[in-house]
């Protein structure tokens, strides 16, 4: 099956850039879409299509992909940013949707 | 506003069976796929199933084929999850979602509900 490889805890002082890797074989061959989920909260969309943002996400949040790499970069972080964030993609193998481990954004 | 709600979580003994239901709201029901997804607290999201707008296509993830069922009503607006032969790894939030493709399902979830906890013990 395919494995998303993400960090488990990364940490981002206010208002510099935070930039989260999710690890795949040629992952950029692929649709990546990215959640933040909240301490007691569902997830949310805030990446579609590797580079896609839903309606009503800020503009800080951007995708990309290269190689075996993902990256969901979030622009002058802000403290509400603090949350855990997923990326997600189709495993053809198993035939079946996938996510990563997840990452805990800290904002120092 | 896209509104999902769920309920039918509870506390059952392993091998019992469970019924989760998400009514939704504020979007086109039967233009959309849906799916069921879980969590166990604290820990990170497994996709568990998705039923294409017209229950044509169907599938599960391995950890519960052959004893989960999903199903809709699309008049009623409702997405089901009948769960059989509970196990205590099935314990989990369970998430209802709505697929981010029109009438094609695309497998990315661009709306959840609040979740619905299923405790498994005995």
């Amino acid at each position: 099956s395919y494995v998303l490889t993400q960090p488990p805890s990364e940490s981002v002082a206010p208002g510099q850039t935070a930039r989260l890797t999710c690890g795949g074989i040629n992952i950029d061959t692929e649709n990546v879409h990215w959640y933040q989920q909240k301490p007691g909260q569902a997830p949310i969309l805030v990446v579609y299509d590797t580079s896609d943002r839903p309606s009503g996400i800020p503009e800080r949040f951007s995708g990309s992909s290269s190689g075996n790499t993902a990256t969901l970069t979030i622009s002058r972080v802000e403290a509400g940013d603090e949350a855990g964030y997923y990326c997600q993609t189709w495993d053809g193998t198993g035939d079946h949707p996938v996510f990563g481990g997840g990452t805990k954004l800290t904002v120092l | 506003e896209v509104q999902l709600v769920e309920s039918g979580g509870a506390s059952v003994q392993p091998g019992r069976s469970l019924r989760l239901s998400c009514v939704a709201s504020g979007f086109t029901f039967d233009d959309y796929a849906m799916h069921w997804l879980r969590q166990v607290p604290g820990k990170g999201l497994e996709w568990v199933s998705g039923i294409t707008w017209n229950s044509d296509n169907i599938n599960y993830a391995d950890s519960v084929l052959g004893r989960f069922t999903i199903s809709r009503d699309n008049a009623k607006r409702s997405l089901y999850l009948q769960m059989n032969s509970l196990r205590a790894d099935d314990m989990a939030v369970y998430y209802c979602a709505k697929d981010g493709g029109l009438i094609n399902a695309l497998y990315y979830f661009d709306s959840w509900g609040q979740g619905t906890l299923v405790t498994v013990s005995s």
